[in-house]
């Protein structure tokens, strides 16, 4: 069971606007960073959102990430069938043993 | 350029301890600042995460998995290692290394995983 939640699965259409939201509490997302990561199947995750909003090199300004409070979305404009894959959020957690926590995943289908 | 590479056993057998090594290139983990972590995934399933060590020997664990981890460096070597002990079936996983750039945020670089099997 994650510590932050997400909906198992989002789709759309090609061209179509998606969010995949995240939620999570006052002491990971409500007080710290949000990243995100774009999972293809049998590769690495890699980042697609760091720092809420930032996209790093070479990751497409249709990917757009945002926070507000103790949750977060990602949006994906403009859907293409290459975006087809798992995404993930992740923020570090100030609780009494600070560490990382992970969404449980969205699995993304591009119909 | 920021590589990490995962190495180890693909099959231990349950009771035994799994060490892993993370070789990386592209940074040093003596700047302020930047650590290392492990993240795992079994088949199927969600990210889970493990460990960090930072540059100042700062280390941080998985509140679930704390008594049977230990992670350490080698700064020279550019190398991390991570030890789980009393490995388990449900201990299968991909076990994927990452670079944290900077205190108190998630991994940025990630490498490509190495799958560990736990079977007798």
């Amino acid at each position: 069971q994650s510590v932050l939640t997400q909906p198992p699965s989002a789709s759309g259409t090609p061209g179509q606007r998606v969010t995949i939201s995240c939620s999570g509490s006052s002491s990971n997302i409500g007080s710290n960073y949000v990243y995100w990561y774009q999972q293809l199947p049998g590769t690495a995750p890699k980042l697609l959102i760091y720092r809420n909003n930032q996209r790093p090199s070479g990751v497409p300004d249709r990917f757009s990430g945002s926070k507000s409070g103790t949750s977060a979305s990602l949006a994906i404009s403009g859907l293409r069938s290459e975006d087809e894959a798992d995404y993930y959020c992740a923020a570090w957690d100030d609780s009494l043993s600070a560490y990382v926590v992970f969404g449980g995943g969205t699995k993304l289908t591009v119909l | 350029q920021i590589t990490l590479k995962e190495s180890g056993p693909t099959l231990v057998k349950p009771t035994q301890t799994l060490t892993l090594t993370c070789t990386f290139s592209g940074f040093s983990l003596s700047t302020s600042g930047v650590g290392v972590g492990w993240i795992r995934q079994p088949p199927g399933k969600a990210l889970e995460w493990l460990a960090l060590i930072y540059w100042d020997d700062d280390k941080r664990y998985s509140p679930s998995l704390k008594s049977r981890l230990t992670i350490t460096k080698d700064t020279s070597k550019n190398q991390v290692v991570l030890t789980m002990t009393n490995m388990d079936p449900v201990d299968t996983a991909t076990y994927y290394c990452a670079h944290n750039g900077d205190y108190l945020l998630p991994p940025d670089y990630w490498g490509q995983g190495t799958l560990v099997t736990v079977s007798s």
